[in-house]
């Protein structure tokens, strides 16, 4: 594929509903990360899976949020009962590598805005 | 807890000088340094790794384990350098910490 594929890349919900955002990493990529971005902040990390494994959660904010990738490939970020704190654009990333440090591939982000 | 600072939140020089942008972390082990550039209407991506010691378009990085710095410098900027640079140390378990990033303006 071209790259890591996030859809869809801006979502407007309102307070209160449920919004679920879609990663497609690089094909045979072992690694993915979600990251939130804040308006004038760097990537906050939020979440990473090696394989279908989640890792490491410690950045999700909440259990407001969810982050899934049942077959090892393809993940969503599930946000409950959204708040406008929320709002921030959303960044998945691959990385080949498994438990080395390896550079990341970004998407593109889902910028995500809650009325 | 793991900290990466970059002091300059703008950075504005003119074309054919040169540049460095500052980066500090505050990490337990030894982590490996990455720098990442956002183009604008570009995603992010990697610019360089201090591992592979590359110097990619022009670009080098020096990691100073007693300083704690891993400086981002070009001899001769360009215009098309003009973008936001992330630093961002990642643990062996490949999480990164992102700096706030430093906007880089190269006037003609």
């Amino acid at each position: 594929g071209a790259g890591v594929s996030q859809s869809p890349r801006y979502k407007v919900a309102k307070r209160g509903q449920d919004v679920a955002l879609r990663c497609d990493p690089i094909s045979g990529h072992v690694s993915l990360f979600w990251y939130q971005q804040a308006l004038g902040q760097g990537p906050e990390f939020l979440t990473y899976f090696q394989n279908e494994a989640q890792l490491d959660k410690s950045g999700l904010p909440s259990d407001r949020f969810f982050a899934e990738r049942p077959e090892g490939s393809v993940s969503t970020l599930k946000i409950q009962r959204t708040q406008q704190e929320d709002s921030a654009v959303y960044l998945c990333a691959s990385s080949l590598a498994g438990a080395v440090a390896g550079p990341q591939h970004f998407g593109d982000g889902t910028r995500l805005s809650i009325l | 807890a793991q900290r990466v600072t970059q002091p300059e939140k703008l950075l504005s020089v003119f074309k054919g000088a040169p540049v460095e942008l500052k980066c500090n972390y505050s990490y337990s082990g030894s982590p490996e340094l990455f720098w990442y550039v956002q183009y604008s209407r570009q995603r992010l991506q990697l610019l360089l790794r201090h591992i592979s010691r590359e110097s990619i378009k022009g670009f080098t990085a020096d990691l100073n384990k007693g300083e704690t710095s891993f400086h981002l410098k070009k001899p001769f900027a360009q215009e098309e350098d003009s973008a936001m640079y992330y630093c961002a140390p990642n643990t062996n378990a490949g999480k990164s910490t992102f700096g706030d990033g430093t906007t880089l303006t190269v006037k003609p």
